[in-house]
């Protein structure tokens, strides 16, 4: 199966910690991205995780994985205004040639 | 730089009328994508093209049409059968499918209306 999910909205306040949360279904996943959205135009690659790792660190972003429950998420620390977006996780599959499954996005509100 | 151009930014297409959106890429990337953006719905994929003059069928491709006769470019037509085409619609692409980590790169999106 291809279902990645996602809940739809997070707001946080500013200088707080943001936690983004991500399902998917297929075990088989090798690598699982995290993509980000501003209003109005394409989505910008932020970070990606291989399958055989537990977590990746990337200046404030943070990314766990835990296959066994094959969950994905994505903490953002010192959250600011300008991260406010929407936040959009997708894995790819062997069998997928290269093509990305998409979960729906999370919006990310943050508050000053 | 190197990147992908979506051209035009805003579009509007009359009942009856085909429109064509336009996507050039100068990364070297073997594969291309266009996607359809709703509000709330995430990204639907059309179609995908992994190699020049070869293109498979995405989730949702009836009412569109594409090609890929050069590397670079993956146009995307939206015909009349497309009934209800307003979106927001991106393009992208990766390197060749042989490698295991080849992440989408994406444009910034036309914006396509209903006159």
């Amino acid at each position: 199966g291809e279902d990645v999910e996602q809940s739809l909205f997070l707001s946080v306040r500013e200088g707080d910690s943001s936690v983004i949360n991500c399902t998917y279904t297929d075990s088989s996943s090798t690598y699982l991205y995290w993509y980000k959205q501003e209003p109005g135009a394409g989505l910008q690659l932020l970070t990606y995780i291989f399958s055989n790792m537990d977590m990746k660190q990337d200046q404030r972003l943070t990314v766990l994985l835990n296959k066994k429950d094959k969950h994905l998420s994505l903490r953002i620390a010192d959250t600011q205004t300008g991260d406010s977006a929407i936040y959009f996780c997708a894995e790819t599959l062997p069998s997928s040639l290269g093509r990305l499954y998409f979960g729906r996005g999370t919006q990310l509100t943050v508050w000053p | 730089d190197g990147g992908i151009t979506q051209s035009p930014k805003y579009l509007f297409r009359k009942e009856g009328q085909n429109v064509t959106l336009s996507c050039e890429q100068n990364l070297n990337h073997d594969a291309m994508y266009w996607y359809r953006q709703d509000p709330g719905q995430g990204l639907r994929l059309i179609y995908y093209s992994q190699i020049v003059n070869d293109f498979q069928k995405g989730d949702i491709a009836e009412g569109y049409s594409v090609s890929r006769e050069k590397k670079e470019s993956f146009p995307l037509t939206v015909t009349s059968a497309q009934k209800n085409p307003t979106a927001f619609y991106l393009c992208a692409s990766s390197m060749n499918r042989l490698y295991s980590n080849q992440p989408q790169h994406f444009g910034d999106g036309t914006r396509l209306s209903i006159l």
